[in-house]
């Protein structure tokens, strides 16, 4: 069936680039999408890209896609603490969206 | 820029009552959907909706679920007969396609007693 597997804790330094990667199962989606989700809040979407394209810039994020492999990756560069947040991971293509377990990003001052 | 809205931000019910979710999607979508995030667990699809009819539903969504657009704006989930285990997050999003990007209100957190 779909599933989204991605790391469950990343922990950098202020300033550094994180790098949070994930692995999906349905081929068939349209849309690979990253959700940051700060505590007690709701689902903002911070990216997303095609499934027929490689890479996508957006300001400090950068996403990867290797529609070969089913994986996906997210870089921030210049990590902040107000960075630190869940990062979920999602695939999209029909009428749901498949969600990752998140990864819970920790960046230390 | 238009966003999904979603009331109340918090509801606390008794066990076995009836509660009903209100969102507002974003006013040119046609597709609309459900999903909850249990405490520390992943974000689940419940059911999407679309022209009047459910289009797909998960397994959690079963006969205590359902969903109803009384009129032209609002997008309502409706639990008929709370458990425990619904506690949880509840988000509301909407698409203008079946296959476009879903944008997520900020969520309902219910908590059941």
């Amino acid at each position: 069936g779909e599933d989204v597997e991605q790391s469950l804790f990343l922990s950098v330094r202020e300033g550094d680039s994180s790098v949070i990667n994930c692995t999906y199962t349905d081929s068939s989606s349209t849309y690979l999408y990253w959700y940051k989700q700060e505590p007690g809040a709701g689902l903002q979407l911070l990216t997303y890209i095609f499934s027929n394209m490689d890479m996508k810039q957006d300001q400090r994020l950068t996403v990867l896609l290797n529609k070969k492999d089913k994986h996906l990756s997210l870089r921030i560069a210049d990590t902040q603490t107000g960075d630190s947040a869940i990062y979920f991971c999602a695939e999209g293509g029909s009428f749901k969206t498949i969600f990752g377990a998140g990864t819970r990003l920790f960046v230390k001052a | 820029e238009p966003e999904v809205t979603q009331t109340p931000s918090h509801q606390v019910t008794q066990m076995g009552q009836e509660v009903i979710l209100r969102c507002v999607p974003i006013s040119n979508h046609l597709y609309f959907y459900w999903y909850r995030q249990i405490l520390g667990q992943k974000v689940e699809f419940l059911v999407s909706f679309y022209n009047n009819e459910i289009s797909e539903k998960s397994e959690i969504f079963d006969d205590q679920f359902s969903v109803e657009r009384p009129d032209g704006s609002n997008f309502t989930l409706k639990i008929r007969s709370t458990k425990l285990e619904d506690s949880a997050m509840y988000f509301c999003a909407s698409s203008e396609g079946p296959q476009e990007t879903q944008y997520f209100g900020p969520g309902t957190r219910l908590l059941v007693l």
